[in-house]
């Protein structure tokens, strides 16, 4: 069975103060990891897609790498705007077709 | 407009009342998919479809039911809901399942 797990589950920062969010996962056969993030009340938008170990993809303030087991998602000097909850989800090679995320991680970003 | 269309996007119903929240994307995707979405948790799939008339449980199929009879509707339903169905749903698509997927703007259901 495919897992995730992200953490941590919350993260405060201030403005401009760089950090990680960690997602480690099982999965047999990794097809696909893929970065989400999600407003409040509001449906989760694509941010980035990984399919091999050594890969990275990056987009303004965010940089996410791959591993064999886990990915990670670099925030740099983030912003106010940057608050969210950003999910990471899986799929493997064992049912094509079914995602696994994770619970999330809620950051928020003070002025 | 590329977008998912998800409806109603809140319903207050009672136990056993059948229904269905209707799905619907304008992009020619094949692949779409439901999740429901509970406090302080991630996304749990419920079933998922990878082409017309093909589709799949997810984790958390027990108590829904979906059809694919066209390639832009994916229609939920809850046969007889229960107050253990209250939840934020939330469907989307994407041209492949492993590829990025676009969400609709939820439907958040209450069984009472």
């Amino acid at each position: 069975e495919d897992q995730v797990t992200q953490s941590p589950e919350a993260l405060r920062l201030q403005e401009g103060e760089s950090s990680s969010l960690n997602c480690s996962y099982t999965v047999s056969g990794l097809r696909g990891l893929f970065w989400y993030r999600q407003d409040p009340g509001k449906g989760p938008e694509f941010l980035f897609t990984l399919y091999s170990a050594g890969e990275e993809k990056e987009k303004e303030r965010l940089k996410a790498t791959l591993t064999k087991k886990e990915s990670f998602l670099h925030i740099t000097a983030p912003k106010p705007e940057d608050s969210a909850t950003y999910l990471c989800a899986v799929q493997g090679n064992t049912n094509a077709g079914k995602s696994t995320f994770g619970d999330g991680t809620t950051l928020t970003v003070k002025p | 407009e590329a977008q998912v269309t998800q409806n109603p996007r809140y319903l207050i119903t009672v136990t056993g009342k059948k229904l269905t929240v209707t799905c619907s994307q304008n992009m020619n995707h094949e692949y779409m998919s439901w999740y429901r979405q509970d406090p302080g948790l991630g996304l749990r799939q419920i079933y998922y479809s990878m082409n017309v008339e093909v589709t799949d449980k997810g984790d958390v199929p027990e108590g829904y039911k979906v059809s694919r009879k066209e390639k832009r509707n994916f229609p939920l339903i809850l046969e007889s809901p229960s107050p253990n169905q209250t939840s934020l749903y939330f469907c989307a698509s994407s041209l492949d399942e492993n590829t990025e997927a676009f969400f609709g703007q939820g439907t958040r259901l209450t069984v009472v």
